[in-house]
């Protein structure tokens, strides 16, 4: 069975500054999906980003990119130009390519921007 | 928006009463989930869909029956509901090729169970 793992329960970072939240997976799969999904306070899970697999291009949405390393099986998320905004439970998940296709979480990091 | 509903999204439950939370999607999408969220687990699979009438258990199912007689709903029943159930279930959907292989999370609800 897959599992994921966050080993950073809380990390804290200044606003405007650059953060990196950490991701390690296990899996025996050779083609699947990685996201990292943001909970607010208001408990709502959004998709911050995903990352195919089969793509060596780590994938990038604004300021939110990733640093995917498909061999050490490491899956990070980098904030650059933290705001406010940015604070919140950060979950890693992972999603096989195959099958029912069920998420697989890590246990989160809580983010806490300082202004 | 994947158009995901969730019903009711708080409630408050004796133990030992029946519960059952509803999700509906507006998009046909074919893959359904519930999942809940506790403290130090983050979000863990209780049943899922594949189509109507067929379903399976995911991690945490002891205590959960779920049923999809219709495309669009997907039914999560505490038959007997216990304090251990007190958490945020979570319903999502995959809708595969129509929202890029990407999992949407519905709102949540909130069930207490005293």
């Amino acid at each position: 069975a897959q599992t994921v793992t966050q080993s950073q329960p809380e990390m804290s970072v200044q606003e405007a500054e650059t953060v990196t939240l950490s991701c390690t997976y296990d899996t025996s799969e050779s083609d699947y999906y990685l996201f990292w999904y943001k909970q607010p306070p208001s408990r709502q899970m959004i998709l911050v980003i995903r990352q195919e697999a089969y793509k060596q291009q780590n994938a990038t949405e604004n300021r939110f990119s990733v640093n995917f390393q498909k061999a050490a099986k490491s899956f990070s998320l980098k904030i650059s130009d933290s705001q406010l905004g940015d604070a919140a439970m950060y979950f890693c998940a992972y999603r096989s390519a195959r099958g029912a296709q069920k998420l697989v979480f890590g246990q989160g990091t809580r983010l806490t921007i300082n202004p | 928006d994947a158009g995901i509903t969730q019903s009711p999204r708080h409630k408050v439950t004796e133990t030992g009463t029946p519960v059952t939370l509803r999700c509906h999607q507006t998009e046909n999408h074919r893959y359904m989930y519930w999942y809940r969220q506790d403290p130090g687990h983050g979000l863990r699979l209780i049943h899922y869909s594949y189509g109507v009438k067929d379903t399976d258990k995911g991690e945490v199912s002891d205590g959960y029956s779920v049923s999809r007689s219709k495309t669009e709903d997907f039914l999560l029943t505490l038959e007997s509901a216990t304090s251990s159930q007190t958490s945020v279930y979570f319903c999502a959907i995959n809708g595969q090729r129509t929202t890029g292989n990407t999992i949407y999370f519905g709102e949540g609800s909130w069930l207490t169970v005293v």
